[in-house]
């Protein structure tokens, strides 16, 4: 499979506690992003890396989530001291941008549910 | 204002008809604008990129008003398959993220 994959599919975690989720990208796309969708709405956008650098956040990744790219290639999200208003479906999306087209490849997603 | 405005539906439409969904943006910089489609507890998938020109793609029509900001989507001869949520979505230039807006759920009825 080529695309775009996450893990863990689901995560139950109870409130306080801390979570680490991953994405690997297709293997020649230079962008990631983490997007967050709770239900009834859309994708949010949360932040993007081009290779290792992480290069924009969103307003809505407060200073207790983390994601890094260390090796340009696969990504980590960690949200620490959950709250049950982190949860959600965390996608993962890449891309290689050419031009003007953006076209970006989503993975399955990972639903949190902390109760 | 949300950047990206949709009837959020529930459309329900027999199968066989054609069904349009519209959508408005707010940020007249946006460039780049396309269709998702989602499925119940499944990631967006790309249906279709809209281009100034309007597109067509089977049975699928895509057009985009720039002097209005507005962008549309026609399904002709709509299939039992065809019942998701479709997604609009915006692309600033020099900005990489996309946004989303609610989505339209389409149910096709047998």
């Amino acid at each position: 499979d080529t695309g775009v994959s996450q893990n863990p599919r689901h995560k139950i975690t109870k409130r306080g506690q801390n979570v680490t989720f991953r994405c690997d990208p297709i293997s020649e796309h230079n962008r990631l992003y983490w997007y967050r969708q709770t239900l009834g709405q859309g994708p949010e956008f949360l932040t993007y890396f081009q290779n290792e650098a992480q290069l924009e956040k969103s307003r809505l990744l407060s200073d207790r989530f983390s994601a890094e790219r260390p090796k340009g290639s696969f990504s980590t999200l960690e949200i620490q001291r959950t709250e049950q208003g982190d949860s959600a479906m965390y996608l993962c999306a890449s891309s290689l941008r050419i031009g003007t087209s953006n076209e970006q490849f989503f993975g399955p997603g990972t639903r949190l549910t902390v109760l | 204002r949300k950047e990206v405005e949709q009837d959020p539906g529930p459309f329900n439409v027999p199968e066989g008809a054609t069904v349009a969904f519209n959508c408005t943006y707010s940020n007249s910089a946006s460039q780049s604008f396309f269709w998702y489609r989602q499925d119940c507890r499944k990631e967006p998938k790309l249906l279709m990129s809209v281009y100034s020109s309007g597109n067509e793609d089977g049975r699928f029509t895509a057009q985009l008003n720039r002097a209005s900001q507005y962008i549309s989507l026609l399904i002709r001869d709509s299939k039992l398959s065809d019942s998701a949520t479709y997604l609009c979505v915006v692309n600033t230039f020099g900005n990489e993220k996309l946004t989303f807006g609610t989505g339209t759920r389409l149910t096709i009825i047998p």
